[in-house]
């Protein structure tokens, strides 16, 4: 079964308004998460460390004020999309990694995000 | 030059034929090697880890060639079920971070 939930796994909303995406670790503890985005007919592209307890780790090019990511607890991370805008519409992934079961990391289900 | 190069394809096989796709990395201190599937629309599904011995699971077998830096995937016997975007990943740190190429787009065809 799955051991990442993400959820809301479609969104539509109008331009300009800030949208949350979860992601979970179901049965494990996740003291790092990934965020990562993927526009059509392209690969995922990293967008940040989650980090429990402190800053995430944004990569080159990803604004950190406007992709703003919370990983409060051991089994949750979120990413919030600010003021979001047509271009931000893409299919957002997390992922958490648990070496204890002998893969580098298990993906959520991803959250299809579409922007009026 | 991308970290992790695929041709994306899109390969059209007959199903029961044998495919290969290969891979190159540009890190020569990648630490470790996967490939994913990703079916339209879906996340990620990891299909094999790639060990430097070869390594092969049912019809797929997985090669790594660290002199070269790729890696290659070869599917054996075909199935329709086999269609998908096949992910060339790499740990190149160490970490938990993976690098993902563009994919291979591999349709089978009855």
């Amino acid at each position: 079964g799955a051991v990442v939930s993400q959820h809301p796994s479609w969104v539509i909303c109008k331009s300009g308004t800030s949208v949350k995406i979860e992601c979970r670790s179901l049965d494990f503890q996740a003291t790092t998460m990934f965020w990562y985005r993927q526009f059509p007919k392209q690969s995922l592209m990293l967008m940040a460390t989650s980090n429990e307890g402190s800053k995430a780790t944004y990569e080159q090019g990803v604004e950190k004020d406007k992709f703003l990511i919370n990983h409060a607890s051991l089994t949750l991370s979120t990413l919030t999309v600010t003021s979001a805008h047509p271009e931000d519409s893409s299919f957002y992934i997390c992922s958490a990694g648990d070496r204890g079961r002998g893969q580098p990391q298990h993906f959520g289900d991803g959250t299809r995000l579409s922007i009026l | 030059r991308k970290e992790v190069e695929q041709d994306p394809g899109p390969f059209n096989v007959p199903e029961g034929a044998t495919v290969a796709f290969n891979c190159t990395y540009s890190n020569s201190a990648s630490q470790s090697f996967f490939w994913y599937r990703q079916d339209c629309r879906k996340e990620p599904k990891l299909l094999m880890s790639v060990y430097s011995s070869g390594n092969e699971d049912g019809r797929f077998t997985a090669q790594l060639n660290r002199a070269s830096q790729y890696i290659s995937l070869l599917i054996r016997d075909s199935k329709l079920s086999d269609s998908a975007t096949y992910l060339c990943v790499v740990n190149v740190y160490g970490n938990e971070k993976l690098t993902f190429g563009t994919g291979t787009r591999l349709t089978i065809i009855p």
